[in-house]
């Protein structure tokens, strides 16, 4: 079956680094996705990658190994508005998009 | 209006009772989708329509009846639910189905509550 793993909840202090891990088992790869979803919000996109390696859009950041079937999402210099939501999503070879159960981020003073 | 409205945002009704939940895009998007929203699992993928065809159907129950009038409205039609039916269901449109980048846009989701 396909699979996407992510951490159900985690916790980072304003003004500091955190590192969102994704695992996938899919049936074949056409892209991960990186979405954020704010309490009673509708998802937004923030990433998408399709090739190894690190792609940067301001504070955040999506890392790809496809090798490894791994992908992280960093966001630095955290403020109080990263409180949400994570979804990742991979988008398997008949271009379905397959879903984590996505990670709650709760940003300390 | 920008971006894709979902009304209503808040239902609550019995199982007997009929009701319909409304999509509208503003993109010129091709495609839209209806999702169902569980707290702590994943997305699940309800139906899919392109250009107005249905072009998925992820095995719903036949309490759940969509319809796409045209590329900019879809509906979700619902009679006789269950209490698990509950749950959060998110409109989304993309400008076309099948590749790699595309990119879904959501809306803020209909929260469905069934007593």
């Amino acid at each position: 079956g396909q699979n996407i793993d992510q951490p159900t909840e985690m916790t980072a202090t304003e003004g500091a680094i955190v590192q969102i891990n994704c695992t996938y088992q899919t049936s074949g790869f056409n892209g991960l996705f990186w979405y954020q979803q704010h309490a009673g919000e509708a998802p937004t996109f923030l990433s998408y990658n399709v090739l190894d390696g690190l792609e940067e859009k301001g504070r955040f950041s999506s890392f790809l190994s496809r090798s490894k079937g791994y992908s992280y999402l960093l966001l630095k210099e955290l403020q109080m508005k990263d409180s949400a939501s994570y979804l990742c999503a991979v988008r398997d070879s008949n271009y379905q998009l397959i879903w984590g159960a996505g990670t709650k981020l709760i940003i300390k003073p | 209006e920008t971006g894709v409205t979902q009304t209503p945002r808040h239902l609550v009704m019995g199982m007997t009772n009929k009701k319909s939940l409304k999509c509208e895009q503003h993109l010129g998007h091709n495609a839209m989708y209806w999702y169902k929203q569980s707290a702590k699992k994943p997305l699940e993928l309800m139906f899919v329509y392109s250009l107005e065809e249905r072009v998925e159907n992820n095995s719903v129950p036949s309490r759940f009846s969509p319809e796409c009038p045209n590329s900019s409205h879809l509906f979700l039609h619902l009679h006789t639910l269950q209490p698990e039916d509950s749950a959060l269901y998110l409109c989304a449109s993309s400008q076309e189905i099948g590749t790699g980048a595309n990119v879904l846009t959501f809306g803020a989701g209909s929260r469905l509550t069934v007593l």
